[in-house]
């Protein structure tokens, strides 16, 4: 079945360092692709996406290109910020029959920034 | 605003006492689902429902009941809680007709409720 692996955490920076998180995914067909973020004591907030590959998603500083030839999502900042703290969530949302709705998520990676 | 709603947002319950999380939302979605976080496991989905009336289950279903007898309400029914459905539970819902096929698939997530079952 269609599955997402995301790196474990958790991940600790200095503030201004560049940020990777790898995700990679197992998928029928054309899977969209997401990126949620979840701050401490919050809920999910979506953070990025990409519907096809090559599509780039981007906000607040981060991007991830959707690889289909690597069924890759990575997530990348140049620059974090402490408020950037919080566990990230790749995501996966097939796009075929009665599955259209569902998302299957990675574990999660918690990221720490500190000053 | 645009909102998906959980009630409560923190429970502690004992052991066989059955309880319901409700789940609203405003924005005429037909889809909506149930999660459940757990550390180190991420999100599993339990249940979920493509349109009034229509629920099917998800990854973990076991111990959990759902109706949809309105659009807008979604809610998780735990017959008798046991320890093991100690957790934390989200809420999501999302359109999935329209024009634009790049956006009909994000989902917006409710604030979580955290349950405790001793």
């Amino acid at each position: 079945g269609d599955s997402v692996t995301q790196m474990e955490g958790p991940v600790t920076l200095s503030e201004e360092a560049f940020l990777t998180i790898n995700c990679t995914y197992t998928a029928t067909g054309y899977p969209s692709l997401f990126w949620y973020v979840q701050y401490p004591g919050e809920g999910l907030q979506l953070l990025l996406k990409a519907t096809k590959a090559d599509d780039k998603g981007s906000n607040k500083g981060f991007e991830a290109t959707y690889r289909k030839e690597t069924t890759s999502f990575h997530l990348e900042k140049g620059s974090v910020q402490v408020s950037d703290s919080a566990v990230y969530f790749c995501a996966l949302s097939p796009n075929y029959g009665g599955s259209q709705g569902n998302l299957i998520f990675g574990k999660g990676t918690k990221l720490s920034v500190k000053p | 605003e645009a909102q998906v709603t959980q009630n409560p947002r923190y429970l502690i319950t004992v052991t066989g006492k059955k309880l319901t999380v409700t789940c609203s939302q405003n924005m005429n979605h037909e889809y909506m689902s149930w999660y459940r976080q757990d550390p180190g496991l991420g999100l599993r989905q339990i249940y979920y429902s493509m349109n009034v009336e229509v629920t099917d289950k998800g990854d973990v279903p076991e111990g959990y009941k759902v109706s949809r007898k309105e659009k807008r309400n979604f809610p998780l029914i735990l017959e008798s809680p046991s320890p093991n459905q100690t957790s934390l539970y989200f809420c999501a819902s999302k359109g999935i007709s329209g024009i634009d096929p790049s956006s009909y698939n994000e989902q917006f997530f409710g604030p979580g409720t955290r349950l405790t079952v001793l």
